[in-house]
């Protein structure tokens, strides 16, 4: 069985402060892929990042970096100089070939002016 | 862009009453899924559809079923409404059935209301 962990459930920050959200995962499948989607309070869930389990170079965004360690199962997304507008709740997913997706329970991000 | 489309955002309800929920994608994506997000849960899978007129149930599949009878469209019927359905309900399409290369996307959402 595959799970997502999301061990923060809510984190406030003040603007421009660094944050990371981090996300463990479990899977008995050699390829994988794992997904950040972001849901701002309009409900909309949000594609942010797509990686597959072969690739673990780390990716920046913009303010946005993920963090891809097969060795600890982790993908963990880290926001610099965060802004108000980062508020939102942001969900670690899993999949692979032989099932839909799975969803971590997602981390609320207040980030305070 | 692809575009799902939930018909309503916010939605109330009495208990026992018949409730149809419909998402519409514009991308011919072959695969839809409904969701419900509560509170400490995140989203729970209720439903999926991999072609017209097939579906698969998820999660939590009680209480609910679907519809499919167009690839653009895909219906959540609440059969008999309760309180413990009031929900936030996500529609999302993927051109994959599977947690595979590609990302689902997701409808605004709908929340739902049963009194």
């Amino acid at each position: 069985a595959q799970k997502v962990t999301q061990a923060q459930t809510e984190i406030s920050v003040v603007e421009k402060e660094d944050v990371t959200l981090d996300c463990v995962y479990e899977t008995r499948d050699t390829t994988y892929y794992l997904f950040w989607y972001k849901q701002p309070p309009s409900g909309e869930l949000v594609f942010l990042i797509r990686r597959n389990s072969f690739d673990e170079q780390n990716e920046i965004s913009g303010r946005y970096s993920w963090n891809f360690q097969k060795s600890t199962s982790s993908f963990n997304f880290t926001i610099t100089a965060s802004q108000v507008v980062d508020s939102a709740v942001y969900f670690c997913a899993l999949g692979s070939g032989y099932s839909t997706l799975t969803f971590g329970k997602g981390t609320m991000l207040l980030v305070s002016p | 862009d692809v575009k799902v489309t939930q018909s309503s955002r916010y939605l109330v309800k009495r208990t026992g009453e018949k409730v149809f929920l419909e998402c519409v994608q514009d991308m011919d994506h072959e695969n839809m899924f409904w969701y419900r997000q509560d509170p400490g849960l995140g989203l729970r899978l209720i439903y999926f559809s991999y072609d017209v007129k097939m579906k698969e149930k998820g999660d939590i599949p009680e209480g609910y079923s679907v519809s499919r009878e167009k690839k653009e469209r895909f219906s959540l019927i609440l059969e008999s409404a309760s309180t413990n359905q009031t929900s936030m309900y996500l529609c999302a399409s993927s051109p994959e059935i599977t947690g595979s290369n590609q990302p689902q996307h997701f409808g605004d959402g709908t929340r739902l209301s049963i009194l």
